[in-house]
């Protein structure tokens, strides 16, 4: 696609559900990262992948939290049992090739809301 | 470690101001890259502009110019003539080459910027 769609736009949580939040990159990009952003913060970096390869989840913050992305392309993230403090827009983002000058295009987020 | 520090955390200007936005980073790789992005209240983070550490060439496009200064470690961002819609959060990042498989960027804080008409 033109650029980095991701799905839902916006979604609202009972605490204790679990969402899935979608990531589809543009279209041949290697690498591919999840970012977390708090209202009025800067983007927290959650995980990067390059292919189907998950080569850094450090920022991860629990192990509620995990993603995938089997075929090097669409990526989920999933969040378990979810709590109110997981309340935040979720950035995808990719980039054509995987050296860290490469520019990374992110898309508008998925809106997280736990109430 | 690596850091990046916009000190500004808001601006106000009325309409047709130029405006500066700074940026200061940490950083020990000889090596790095430096971006500005800008985030609109739509949530989407806008690509401005990429520099690496041996490019210390200023650059200009249309009313956007930035000034990289390594004997600083400063980065800034003008905007001249500003317009409303130039209203958004502007994000200074860092990324280190020699970071290994660790490929993500360093944010700054944010500026918020609002111009007036």
């Amino acid at each position: 696609g033109a650029g980095v769609s991701q799905s839902p736009r916006y979604k609202v949580a009972k605490r204790g559900q679990d969402v899935a939040l979608r990531c589809d990159p543009i279209s041949g990009h290697v690498s591919l990262f999840w970012y977390q952003q708090a209202l009025g913060q800067g983007p927290e970096f959650l995980t990067y992948f390059q292919n189907e390869a998950q080569l850094d989840k450090s920022g991860l913050p629990s192990d509620r939290f995990f993603a995938e992305r089997p075929e090097g392309s669409v990526s989920t993230l999933k969040i378990q049992r979810t709590q109110q403090e997981d309340s935040a827009v979720y950035l995808c983002a990719s980039s054509l090739v995987g050296y860290s000058g490469n520019t990374i295009y992110f898309g508008e987020g998925s809106w997280l809301t736990v109430v | 470690a690596q850091k990046v520090t916009q000190a500004q955390t808001e601006i106000s200007v009325v309409e047709k101001e130029d405006v500066t936005l700074d940026c200061v980073y940490e950083t020990r790789d000889t090596t790095y890259y430096l971006f500005w992005y800008k985030q609109p209240p739509s949530g989407e983070l806008v690509f401005l502009i990429r520099r690496n550490s041996f490019d210390e060439q200023n650059e200009i496009s249309g009313r956007y110019s930035w000034n990289f200064q390594k004997s600083t470690s400063s980065f800034n961002f003008t905007i001249t003539a500003s317009q409303v819609v130039d209203s958004a959060v502007y994000f200074c990042a860092l990324s280190e080459a020699n970071a290994g498989n660790n490929r993500k960027l360093i944010w700054g804080l944010g500026t918020s910027l609002a111009v007036n008409p």
